[in-house]
Order: C-alpha cells, then sequence, then structure tokens
C-alpha cells in the first residue's frame, strides 16, 4: 500500500459522537486525500491537502473537517456522526514531477459503521 | 465540475475472452485518465493510466483507448483470468493548473471471470 496506514481499520460508533480516521504516509508526498467509497458511486472526494495547514473542500464535505500539522499525517473528523457517514474511508497520496502530477496510491481503507 | 460515467456496472465472462469496459467524461481540461482494481477488502491499485496526448496504451493483456473529441476512454482486457476478477474504477483529472490532482472517478464495474 505505497507506505500508507489508516487507523483504525474498523471502527463502530453512535450516532452524534465525534470520530476522527488518521492516515499516516512515509512517502514524504506533498499531496495527500480523503476518499468516501459507497455502493454506486464510486469514490468521492471528501477534502484534500496540497501542503502543511494547506486543505480544502471536495464534492463531498459537509460534516466532515481535517487538518495536516504535519507532512506524514492528514486527519479527517467527522464533528458528529450521521448514519449517512457509514461508508468506507480511503486515504491516498501523490506528489509532482516538475509539474505533471502523478499517479495516487490508496491506503487499506477505513470501514465506518455509525449505528 | 467533473463527471464520470462507467459502463457497465457487472460484467461476467468466461475464462480467456475479452473484457471491455468504457467510460465517459465531461470536461474537456481533463487530461489524465487513470484506471484502478480493486479486490475485496483492499483499497484501488493503479493498473493502467493514460494522458490526454496518447490516442492508445497497452501493457501486456491490458489496454486502454482514449478518444478525446467525444470524451471517452475504454478499458481492454484480453485473455481474461479468473484472477482478473475484481471491481473496476475509471477516473478523470485535470493534472495540471490549480486542480491539485484531484480525481473523479466512475461508479465502477463488477468485473466476474468464470474458470
Amino acid at each position: 500500500d505505497a507506505g500508507i496506514t489508516q487507523s483504525p481499520r474498523h471502527k463502530v460508533t453512535e450516532t452524534g459522537t465525534p470520530v476522527t480516521l488518521r492516515c499516516h504516509q512515509t512517502e514524504n508526498h506533498r499531496y495527500m486525500y480523503w476518499y468516501r467509497q459507497d455502493p454506486g458511486h464510486g469514490l468521492r472526494l471528501i477534502h484534500y491537502s496540497y501542503g502543511v495547514k494547506d486543505t480544502d473542500k471536495g464534492e463531498v464535505s459537509d460534516g466532515y473537517s481535517v487538518s495536516r500539522s504535519k507532512t506524514e499525517d492528514f486527519l479527517l473528523t467527522l464533528e458528529s456522526a450521521t448514519s449517512s457517514q457509514t461508508s468506507v474511508y480511503f486515504c491516498a497520496i501523490s506528489f509532482t514531477s516538475g509539474r505533471v502530477m502523478n499517479e495516487q496510491f490508496f491506503g487499506p481503507g477505513t470501514r465506518l459503521t455509525v449505528l | 465540475g467533473e463527471n464520470v460515467e462507467q459502463h457497465p456496472s457487472t460484467l461476467s465472462v468466461q475464462e480467456g475472452d475479452s473484457a471491455v469496459i468504457k467510460c465517459t467524461y465531461s470536461d474537456s481540461a481533463s487530461n489524465y485518465f487513470p484506471w484502478y482494481k480493486q479486490e475485496l477488502g483492499k483499497g484501488p491499485q493503479l493498473i493502467i493510466d493514460i494522458r490526454s496526448n496518447v490516442g492508445e496504451k497497452k501493457d501486456q493483456r491490458i489496454a486502454v483507448t482514449l478518444n478525446k473529441t467525444a470524451k471517452h476512454f475504454s478499458l481492454h482486457i484480453t485473455e481474461t483470468q479468473p484472477e482478473d476478477s475484481a471491481v473496476y474504477f475509471c477516473a478523470a483529472q485535470n493534472a495540471g493548473g490549480t486542480s491539485y490532482g484531484k480525481l473523479t472517478f466512475g461508479q465502477g464495474t463488477i468485473l466476474t471471470v468464470h474458470p
């Protein structure tokens, strides 16, 4: 998984509780992404980061926040979990060669269930 | 923003047959088109990609074609094997400018190869 770990790998929580998912990389890549995967929707971008403390919203960012205080860690927080946030969450990393964007490498995923 | 449509959603073939998965995209600024394979319980892995300055790319039994005018691209797998069974995703990206490498994914195709 290209030096990417996600924790926890599985989590069950209750509606209304805060949840934080962690993505850790050992590649020192600049770009990091959080996606969610749901049947029939493929992967959808939640938030992304283009450097330490530089983050922006993706397609489905409502109810999520992120932080990146150091290159290797990108945290995804569900401020008050809802059942609609039950999903599999993937972190990805990437880098540029000159001005060209390279492929994204994905982590193993976190399966989150909100009861 | 970009919209990627992928067909079919499921594809069943006999071992040794060919499989074709098709995607269309909406944003003419997209110039990078990766294909990912996802096995059960794992993160997506890149299997082949193509940039908009190339019409076709081949890697052993896998090939991708791109028609920029029609805004569609396809994955071709020849001589399929049972281990090709997985979920396949296409994606599109504007690999330059300020897009920061954001990928827009298709909905996925479940490929089953019967021995």
